[in-house]
């Protein structure tokens, strides 16, 4: 069984509304957890990482959550563009650096 | 930043030859790096794990004689598609990790390899 669950598995949404991916995770001990971003025929790009210790992370429209005792993140969208039509991956680090990732949530956002 | 860097971006082939894809870290050293292929519309799938100077890691379903990687040096992993078949068409993704100093443990991926195989 996948130790990073995301969902849904696809959306889509119209251009300038919210949406918040969910990830969850079964990965103990944790170290540190990533969003990334990828774009269709590109390779991903690192949007947020955060530890244990973090709660709440953001990159510019990009707001990545981490409840640690719950083993949950989640990744929102705020006024989202035709931009941001990409497949967003969870990957989830233990400690010795081995690495858990998520099937991804592939969002469309229309005009 | 650092950067991870992939060569050729796209190859076309026929069938039955073999062709390689390397993987460069370009400004950090890299000791593992990790090999994905993706299907259109699907996620990455981890191939296998490259580790510096030693037998890389495959994941369970991939033929290593079929997928020979090479990691000579810290900074170069190699994925050779050997007698490649139609089927074997995809799209090849590696990430190093880089390990020591900031932001220890951060996975950079290369722009992708897209193979098509007549």
């Amino acid at each position: 069984k996948n130790q990073v669950e995301q969902s849904p598995q696809s959306l889509i949404i119209l251009e300038g509304k919210n949406c918040t991916l969910q990830c969850n995770y079964t990965v103990s001990p944790f170290s540190n957890l990533r969003w990334y971003k990828q774009d269709t025929g590109r390779g991903p790009v690192s949007l947020t990482i955060m530890t244990f210790s973090e709660n709440t992370k953001s990159n510019g429209r990009y707001t990545a959550t981490l409840d640690a005792d719950t083993k949950q993140s989640s990744l929102h969208i705020t006024a989202s563009q035709l931009s941001d039509s990409a497949s967003y991956i969870c990957v989830v680090s233990a400690p010795d650096y081995k690495l858990s990732f998520g099937a991804g949530t592939t969002v469309t956002v229309r005009a | 930043g650092a950067v991870v860097s992939q060569h050729p971006s796209w190859v076309i082939c026929k069938s039955g030859t073999s062709v390689k894809i390397e993987c460069r870290s370009l400004d950090f050293q890299a000791t593992t790096m990790f090999w994905y292929r993706q299907f259109p519309k699907q996620s990455l799938m981890l191939m296998a794990t490259s580790n510096e100077g030693s037998k890389a890691t495959y994941e369970q379903g991939v033929e290593k004689d079929k997928f020979l990687i090479n990691h000579a040096s810290l900074t170069l992993s190699t994925l050779t598609v050997t007698s490649a078949h139609p089927e074997d068409s995809s799209f090849y993704i590696c990430s190093a990790q880089r390990l020591g100093g900031a932001n220890t443990g951060e996975l950079f991926f290369g722009e992708g390899s897209r193979l098509t195989v007549l």
